[in-house]
């Protein structure tokens, strides 16, 4: 596609509910990056992909977060047991390489956890 | 810890005068910034960057300036323009490294007609 794509776009769900989170990176891009957006904050850095090396997780804040990318393409996060300080916009982005800064955003994923 | 910061939530200035956007780092090993640009209800869009090895950037009407003693940078736009309302984002990197772009919590730049 001609940029990242997220699905959804909103999710509203129950505490204590398992969410998924979808990002479609631009085609041919190699680097993947999920961040956050709390209410009232920067964008806090989650976790990256780099093509088909292991990620980096360092940014994750609890063991309820994980995520996975197949094929080099499309990522997965995943929310188990969400808790309503989970809320927050999920960003998807992507960039060519792993040295290339300039990243490309998805639209986001408006997270409330009731 | 916070390593980026912008220090101001919001700044309003008339169509036509200069914005200053100011950022402030306290991570000496960072050797790359960025100015990202978001609309609400879109992701953040990449507007300018600059090395460390330089102390300033131009393009169009927005340059970017960085004092590396101060560990200071701002975002000068002129003539500002409607269009340039938008939440703008400070962030930096090394080169390099294993963490990604760092940011700020962002400024709500508002332009007055």
């Amino acid at each position: 596609g001609a940029g990242v794509s997220q699905s959804p776009s909103n999710k509203v769900t129950e505490k204590g509910k398992d969410v998924e989170l979808r990002c479609d990176p631009i085609s041919g891009h190699t680097a993947l990056y999920w961040y956050r957006q709390s209410l009232g904050q920067g964008l806090e850095f989650l976790i990256y992909f780099q093509g088909n090396s292991a990620p980096d997780k360092s940014g994750l804040p609890s063991d309820r977060f994980s995520a996975e990318r197949t094929g080099g393409s499309v990522s997965t996060l995943t929310i188990q047991r969400t808790q309503q300080e989970d809320s927050a916009v999920y960003l998807c982005a992507s960039s060519p390489d792993r040295g290339n800064e300039k990243l490309f955003f998805g639209s986001g994923t408006q997270l409330s956890v009731l | 810890d916070q390593q980026v910061k912008q220090n101001s939530p919001s700044l309003s200035v008339q169509e036509g005068r200069i914005s200053i956007l100011n950022c402030d780092y306290t991570n000496s090993m960072f050797d790359y910034f960025l100015w990202y640009k978001k609309y609400p209800a879109e992701g953040p869009t990449f507007l300018i960057s600059i090395s460390s090895i330089k102390d300033k950037n131009e393009d169009g009407r927005f340059t970017v300036f960085l004092n590396k003693s101060a560990k200071h940078l701002s975002l000068h736009i002129v003539p500002s323009q409607p269009g340039d309302s938008a939440v703008y984002f400070c962030a930096a990197s090394v080169r390099g490294g294993a963490d990604g772009l760092t940011f700020g919590k962002g400024t709500h730049l508002i332009i007055q007609p």
